[in-house]
């Protein structure tokens, strides 16, 4: 089955730019979705189709996805974007929806 | 305005079979998939399985033999039936829709389920 990998955490100070990776058997040939996750909370779809953002995520959320990695690229990161995030993919071959780990993003 | 909203008990015990129910508001379960995922205290989003409206359905192999999902549209709802339920089913339960191009664009606030011995 596919298996995607991201890192466990990636810790970033204010104003600084987080990028959190995801890594797949050529994941550049899929469309790749990320969410956001708030203790207590459900996810949020922050980005889309690698790249796209849903109305009302800010513009410091980006996507890119190419050969083997997809990443996530949060700029100014502010204490608020501290959470929980995961990539996620509906594998074509497989027809299969599979999540990465999640990987906690933490504000210093 | 796009709504769903997870049902169930909260408390089940080892062996038996979970059912929830997942209501939709705001949209007709027609024209869409719908899926399961779940989380364990401390553990990352694991998908259960998807239902298309015509009632198509695709699990996740580590689940394929105890999981059943269906849609009603009558009703405008989706469910979930699990069986031979073990402590490492306990977790928080999610209903979303799913889509190709935009992934889970719309969840539920999840259930919590809690199975005891």
């Amino acid at each position: 089955s596919y298996v995607l990998t991201q890192p466990p955490s990636v810790s970033v100070a204010p104003g600084q730019t987080a990028r959190i990776t995801c890594g797949g058997n050529n994941i550049g040939s899929q469309s790749v979705h990320w969410y956001q996750q708030k203790p207590g909370q459900a996810p949020v779809l922050v980005v889309y189709g690698d790249s796209d953002r849903p109305s009302g995520i800010p513009e410091r959320f980006s996507g890119s996805n190419s050969g083997n990695t997809a990443t996530l690229t949060i700029s100014r990161v502010e204490a608020g974007d501290e959470a929980d995030y995961s990539c996620q993919v509906w594998e074509s071959s497989s027809d299969q929806v599979v999540f990465g780990g999640g990987t906690k993003l933490t504000v210093l | 305005q796009l709504q769903l909203q997870e049902s169930g008990p909260g408390l089940v015990k080892a062996s038996q079979t979970l059912s929830l129910t997942c209501s939709v508001s705001g949209t007709s379960v027609s024209n869409y998939y719908w899926t399961w995922i779940r989380q364990s205290p401390g553990k990352g989003l694991e998908w259960i399985g998807f239902v298309y409206y015509t009632g198509i359905t695709n699990y996740a192999p580590s689940l394929k033999s105890r999981v059943t999902i269906s849609v009603d549209t009558s009703r405008n709802q989706l469910s979930l039936k699990l069986t031979s339920l073990t402590a490492a089913d306990t977790a928080v339960y999610f209903c979303a829709r799913l889509t190709a191009g935009a992934g889970c664009d719309s969840w539920g606030r999840g259930t919590l389920v809690t199975v005891s011995s």
